[in-house]
This record gives structure tokens, C-alpha cells and sequence, in this order.
């Protein structure tokens, strides 16, 4: 079982703070890192697929990081909406021929109005 | 749309009763995946599949079973449902290089 690793647990912010979060993963065999945004009620959705050492994915204002070399990704938020609030997870994918994810435990962000 | 369809939201079973969980995925994918969701744990593989009738176990296979016999349907079983299997199951399905869709779940609850 990948061990993964993702801080805080949960947090909470002010309407318009800018936040960040932390996913380790075992750097060896490393496919693509994945992350995920769920909301309460609703079904984990697809944020980001990463692939390579140092590369920077945006989408609005949610952007990520990735470093292959030493196993961590960084997951920003810009301006923090109460729309934002919602468990972020990250899950490494190994290489190999079996493609399968090991979801962290996930990052509770609580955006107050 | 790209849809995976969980059969029931909700589902309320008696100890020691088969139960049976239907996901239907209309993408074509190869893979697809069951996972459980309990609160402090996370979502935890159960089995997952890569072809049809091909299954594989994941971390906490244990209690349950699966059955993929056409690509588009993957199912989980629990043989004889126990109190510890009361948890949300989600299922997903995906092609690789790409994420998973997930379905919205099903919320089991083991009397």
C-alpha cells in the first residue's frame, strides 16, 4: 500500500485568503499525481492529472505543483471562495501495467463568508 | 455527458445478507474501480478491474467479491454483509492518463 501522506488534516480560512496545501508520495515508480476536489453530496471531481517533475497545472484560481524528485505536490487557491470549501484529495499513480490510485486522506478546507 | 450510475443512493441490509452494488459506466472504459469512504480513513480500494472478467483485489478486498462479465458493469458483492461493511461505496471508472469519474455513491448501512 503507497503510503500517502497529505496537511493539513483540514483548515480553515477567511473569504479571500489565498491557501495552500501539501501530498507526499513515494518518489520511486512514479507515474502521475492526481488531484481531486469533493463536495459535500457530490462526487469526487477530477482537478488535475500531473505528470512531470516541475510541472504547474492552473485551472481558475486552483493551481498545482509537482516534484517527482523528493514526492510532494503543492494544491493553491487564490482568493478563497466559500464555492471552494470541500475535501481536496491527491492520489499518486505508480507505473506498471495495472493503473489503480492510492488516495490520500484528503485536505477539509472550510472557506467562512 | 460521461456518466458512471450507481444503483441505489441509499441502502439499508440485515446482517448476513448478499448484497448486491451495480455501477454502469457509458464511456467505454477499460478500468474500473470500487472504493470505500469511511470518515478518518479516506477512500480505500476494494477491488478494482481492467478488463472484462478480469478483477484484481485492492488494499481491503476482504469480505467482499466482484463480477465484471460485460465492460460497461462492475459489481460488488458482499457475500454475507457484516455491522464493519456500514460505509459509503463509490464506484469509478477511467482510462489511463486521465482521471477517474466517479459515480455518487452508495451509502450501505448493515443492521
Amino acid at each position: 500500500i503507497l503510503n500517502v501522506e497529505q496537511s493539513p488534516q483540514s483548515l480553515h480560512v477567511q473569504e479571500g485568503d489565498s491557501t495552500n496545501f501539501t501530498c507526499s508520495f513515494p518518489s520511486s515508480n512514479f507515474y502521475a499525481l492526481h488531484w481531486y476536489r469533493w463536495e459535500t453530496a457530490k462526487s469526487p471531481e477530477a482537478l488535475f492529472v500531473m505528470t512531470l517533475n516541475g510541472d504547474e497545472k492552473k485551472k481558475g484560481r486552483i493551481s498545482a505543483t509537482l516534484n517527482t524528485k523528493e514526492g510532494y505536490s503543492y494544491l493553491y487557491i487564490k482568493g478563497s471562495q466559500p464555492e471552494d470549501s470541500a475535501t481536496y484529495l491527491c492520489a499518486p499513480e505508480s507505473g506498471g501495467s495495472n493503473y489503480k490510485l492510492t488516495f490520500g486522506k484528503g485536505t477539509l478546507l472550510t472557506v467562512n463568508p | 455527458d460521461v456518466k458512471v450510475t450507481q444503483s441505489s443512493r441509499y441502502l439499508v441490509k440485515r446482517t448476513g445478507e448478499k448484497v448486491f452494488l451495480e455501477c454502469v459506466q457509458d464511456m467505454d472504459h477499460e478500468n474500473m474501480f470500487w472504493y470505500r469512504q469511511d470518515p478518518g480513513l479516506g477512500l480505500r480500494l476494494i477491488y478494482f478491474s481492467y478488463d472484462v472478467k478480469m478483477k484484481e483485489k485492492g488494499d481491503i478486498p476482504e469480505g467482499y467479491s466482484v463480477s465484471r462479465e460485460k465492460k460497461e458493469r462492475f459489481s460488488l458483492i458482499l457475500e454475507s454483509a457484516s455491522t464493519n461493511q456500514t460505509s459509503m461505496y463509490l464506484c469509478a471508472s477511467a482510462q489511463r492518463n486521465y482521471g477517474y469519474t466517479f459515480g455518487s455513491g452508495t451509502r450501505l448501512t448493515v443492521v
